[in-house]
């Protein structure tokens, strides 16, 4: 069955400091999409970064760099020079492209990441 | 602004009543979806509606029950209420062919039980 699996309940990091956030996923759908979102203490959910299974590079956006690593389903998340509005639940979703009409997000559990001035 | 608007933010309510979220989408989307976020389940899928008709459902309790509207807005009405079902009310918007930036949420309601 399709799962996302983040270890890291919670993580410490530096400011300006480098930070990888974990990911791995279960499934049997060749076609999928990999998501990272941000959730600050206001609760809304910001999009950071998305990953096509078939996407020959690594995803980035600007800060934010995403590690895939297909053969060993993981999807790591790389936050490069922590801001202190970093601080935040960050969640890794996937979504199959197989599953019919459904396009729902299965998620994980979030890690929390504080940002240490 | 995410361009996705839930209202209301917030909304405490007592045992056993009935409360209806509401959900207006990005322009130009035609899927919506509801998504759950309790503390001990996390982020649950409910159900997904696209221009209008229901696509899919997730863990939707029968106590729940949503519609899309000609509009495109959607209303998540959640009846008999119990204290488990306190919880984030996510509302998120797409579309319809999901790609890079293909789900864009809505800032939540806040549903409190007691």
């Amino acid at each position: 069955a399709q799962k996302i699996t983040q270890t890291q309940p919670g993580m410490f990091v530096q400011e300006k400091e480098a930070v990888t956030l974990d990911c791995t996923y279960d499934t049997s759908d060749p076609s999928y999409g990999l998501f990272w979102y941000k959730q600050p203490s206001s609760g809304e959910m910001i999009f950071l970064i998305y990953q096509g299974s078939y996407d020959q590079q690594n995803a980035t956006e600007g800060r934010y760099s995403l590690n895939f690593q297909k053969a060993r389903k993981s999807a790591n998340l790389v936050i490069s020079a922590s801001q202190l509005g970093d601080s935040a639940m960050y969640f890794c979703a996937m979504r199959e492209d197989n599953a019919g009409n459904n396009r729902k997000l299965i998620w994980g559990l979030g890690t929390s990441l504080a940002v240490n001035p | 602004d995410s361009g996705v608007t839930q209202t209301p933010k917030h909304l405490i309510t007592a045992t056993g009543q009935r409360v209806t979220l509401r959900c207006s989408p990005r322009s130009g989307d035609l899927s919506v979806y509801w998504y759950q976020q309790s503390l001990d389940q996390g982020l649950q899928f409910l159900i997904q509606y696209y221009n209008g008709e229901e696509r899919a459902k997730g863990n939707i309790l029968e106590r729940f029950s949503a519609q899309q509207f000609p509009d495109l807005h959607s209303e998540l009405n959640l009846s008999s209420l119990e204290l488990g079902d306190s919880a984030l009310y996510f509302c998120a918007s797409s579309p319809g062919g999901e790609g890079r930036n293909g789900y864009t949420f809505g800032s939540g309601t806040r549903l409190t039980v007691v």
